[in-house]
């Protein structure tokens, strides 16, 4: 069975700083996908980045990067210049991969991310 | 509109009481899941399913059963709520299979509290 980890409960960091969220994971496929969402406090579930495991360039969209190391599994997000709109609980999550994909996200337990102004 | 929906969007009900959490979707999307987020626990899946006739327990179906009316439709029922079944709800759709990945998309959310 996969897990996921997120070791930190919250987080906080000053507007316009960068700040890494750090995720793990456990599983015994070699090929797999890894998601940050974002829920900000309207509740919406907001894919930020999708990491596939194939692939060994990161992920990047804008000011949101992933450090994926597969050997560690080990998949943390780094967000730049971070804006007080950033402020979330952040979530990692796995799915399987081709054949075997059921479309079923394994979550991490969240990280609470508070941007200072 | 929003192309995912859920209703009630917030809901207090009693110990014992039966409810029944609604969820809608203009997507044109076969699979339709529902998840329990729990803080300090993530996301949890509950049930699943491919399209009407395939239906699916996720990790934590014990106290839940669903059903899928049509393709667009696909609710959720506690039949005697308990307390901790206190929780904020989500309903989520993706495309077929048969490619690798097949993005999901959540609907806003039903927070649930059982008195």
């Amino acid at each position: 069975a996969q897990t996921v980890t997120q070791s930190q409960p919250e987080m906080s960091v000053q507007e316009a700083e960068t700040v890494t969220l750090s995720c793990t994971y456990d599983t015994s496929e070699s090929n797999y996908y890894l998601f940050w969402y974002k829920q900000p406090p309207s509740r919406q579930m907001i894919l930020v980045i999708r990491q596939e495991a194939y692939k060994q360039q990161n992920a990047t969209e804008n000011r949101f990067s992933v450090n994926f190391q597969k050997a560690a599994k080990s998949f943390s997000l780094k967000i730049s210049d971070s804006q007080l709109g950033d402020t979330a609980m952040y979530f990692c999550a796995f799915m399987k991969h081709g054949s075997s994909n059921t479309g079923k996200l394994i979550f991490g337990q969240g990280t609470t991310l508070q941007v200072k102004p | 509109d929003a192309d995912v929906t859920q209703t009630p969007r917030n809901r207090i009900t009693k110990t014992g009481k039966r409810i029944m959490l609604e969820c809608s979707q203009t997507k044109g999307h076969d699979r339709m899941y529902w998840y329990r987020q729990d803080p300090g626990l993530g996301l949890r899946l509950i049930y699943y399913s491919f399209d009407v006739k395939d239906i699916n327990k996720g990790e934590i179906s014990d106290g839940y059963s669903v059903s899928r009316q049509a393709q667009a439709k696909f609710s959720l029922s506690l039949e005697s709520a308990i307390p901790n079944q206190t929780a904020l709800y989500f309903c989520a759709t993706s495309d077929t299979g048969g490619r690798a990945y097949n993005e999901q998309f959540f609907g806003p959310g039903t927070r649930l509290t059982v008195l």
